[in-house]
């Protein structure tokens, strides 16, 4: 079963960095996914879709901050130099034929 | 620029019908795969439909199976979601988004749908 697996909440110091982690379930370890933010009362808003090797592909706009990585089976976005707006929901997303899945996001506070 | 404006929530009893709407522009609406998802209050996302660009291959979750129906309208630049037979748990805010490959790299700002009695 393809499942995705966030923490529901982290929390870092503005200027600092974060890394949310998104697991993917087992036999699915090489799924690429996709990265979402969500800010209160809006729509989700694309960040940055990583795949099984590391490589990215980013969203139109996006700052340098945001970065992602992999390891095995745990994909990664890291923000860095946290600012108050970063405050927001992060959603992970993957796929398979006929199927979407989304994690059950972390919501990022900023201290 | 890529703009998706939802429409058609609204308050509506159990067991009724419900039509939402979502008016695509800024981008050639025709090549591309759309999705809808949803937001139950205080909760995560979840995917709900897709289609493909030309509407000939569509997904569903099981949740909405055999009561929703995802369509579009490429001369008109609108995607649909038909709901029926609807249920308490359907309350929640309806997205669409465009699909890119396989994720959704832009969203509408959403509509409520409130299901009750």
């Amino acid at each position: 079963q393809l499942v995705l697996t966030q923490s529901p909440s982290a929390s870092a110091s503005l200027g600092a960095s974060v890394r949310l982690t998104c697991t993917l379930s087992s036999g699915h370890s090489t799924n690429a996914i996709a990265w979402y933010q969500q800010q209160p009362e809006k729509g989700p808003r694309y960040l940055i879709k990583v795949n099984f090797d590391g490589s990215l592909s980013k969203g139109d706009g996006l700052p340098d901050r945001f970065s992602g990585s992999s390891s095995g089976a745990e994909r990664y976005l890291t923000i860095s130099s946290l600012q108050s707006e970063d405050e927001a929901d992060y959603y992970c997303q993957t796929w398979g034929t006929g199927i979407w899945v989304f994690g059950g996001g972390t919501k990022l506070t900023v201290l | 620029q890529v703009q998706l404006v939802e429409s058609g929530g609204g308050v509506v009893q159990p067991g009724r019908s419900l039509r939402l709407s979502c008016a695509a522009s800024g981008f050639t609406f025709s090549i591309h795969g759309m999705h809808w998802a949803r937001q139950a209050p205080g909760k995560g996302l979840e995917w709900v439909a897709h289609i493909w660009y030309d509407g000939s291959k569509k997904y569903y979750g099981d949740s909405v199976k055999g009561r929703f129906t995802i369509s579009r309208d490429n001369s008109k630049h609108t995607l649909y979601l038909q709901m029926n037979s609807l249920r308490a748990e359907d309350t929640a805010v309806y997205y669409c988004a465009r699909v890119k490959y396989n994720w959704n790299d832009y969203w509408g700002q959403g509509t409520l749908v409130t299901v009750s009695s």
